[in-house]
């Protein structure tokens, strides 16, 4: 699976959108990118996910660029709930794939 | 839809002691199960996947031994943690795969065990 890059920290303030970069210059075409999110001391949070259309569902959108090296979560109005560790994962779709971990964006919301 | 749960939440044992955890799907049935553990400030780490009705597959430096992994239904997976030491002191979490469409995986809530 193709390895990402994310940043380690970011901050947004609460009710504003909440962008979250993610670098996969290596991905595939068969590759889909995945985020998930790690509210502390749970269990990750499935968010959404896409393989090279932009999609958005009840919790956030996903902009996927033309060249699929690189994508950004969006959260549109950000609360103090969607303080998390952020993982974006790149991923064969098909079959129960394993899913391999980096070390996210720690997005923290301030009031 | 798409509940995994885990049980139990936490558990405190002594060390040399086995710990089983459980791992079920609620609301579909999972061919495939993950087993994953997170030490302290770090990421994910995983484990085993565990496939209904055949062995599990370990990842490299995963003792088999130590580790069990059971998966008799398509909604039940168990983790037992045999002779527990401190060291497997961890947040133990796992991940049930939805059959159909991108085949995503849901994650429980975890397991923290303590090791004393």
């Amino acid at each position: 699976d193709a390895k990402t890059t994310q940043p380690p920290s970011m901050d947004c303030a609460e009710g504003r959108a909440a962008n979250l970069p993610c670098n996969h210059s290596t991905i595939s075409g068969n590759e889909y990118v995945y985020w998930y999110r790690q509210i502390h001391s749970q269990g990750p949070q499935y968010i959404i996910h896409g393989l090279k259309n932009n999609e958005t569902n009840e919790m956030a959108s996903l902009i996927i660029t033309e060249d699929r090296k690189s994508s950004t979560l969006i959260l549109p109005h950000a609360t103090l709930r969607d303080t998390a560790v952020y993982y974006c994962i790149v991923r064969v779709a098909q079959g129960a794939q394993k899913l391999v971990f980096g070390q996210g964006t720690r997005l923290t919301i301030n009031p | 839809g798409a509940v995994v749960s885990q049980h139990p939440s936490w558990v405190i044992c002594k060390s040399g002691t086995s710990v089983k955890i459980e791992c079920r799907s609620l609301d579909f049935q999972a061919t495939t199960m993950f087993w994953y553990r997170q030490f302290p400030k770090q990421s994910l780490m995983l484990m085993a996947t565990s496939n209904e009705g055949s062995k599990a597959t370990y990842e490299q430096g995963v003792e088999k031994d130590k580790f069990l992994i059971n998966h008799a239904s398509l909604t039940l997976s168990t983790l037992t943690v045999t002779s527990a030491h401190p060291e497997d002191s961890s947040f133990y979490i796992c991940s049930a795969v939805r059959s159909g469409g991108a085949d995503t995986q849901y994650f429980g809530p975890g397991t923290r065990l303590t090791v004393l």
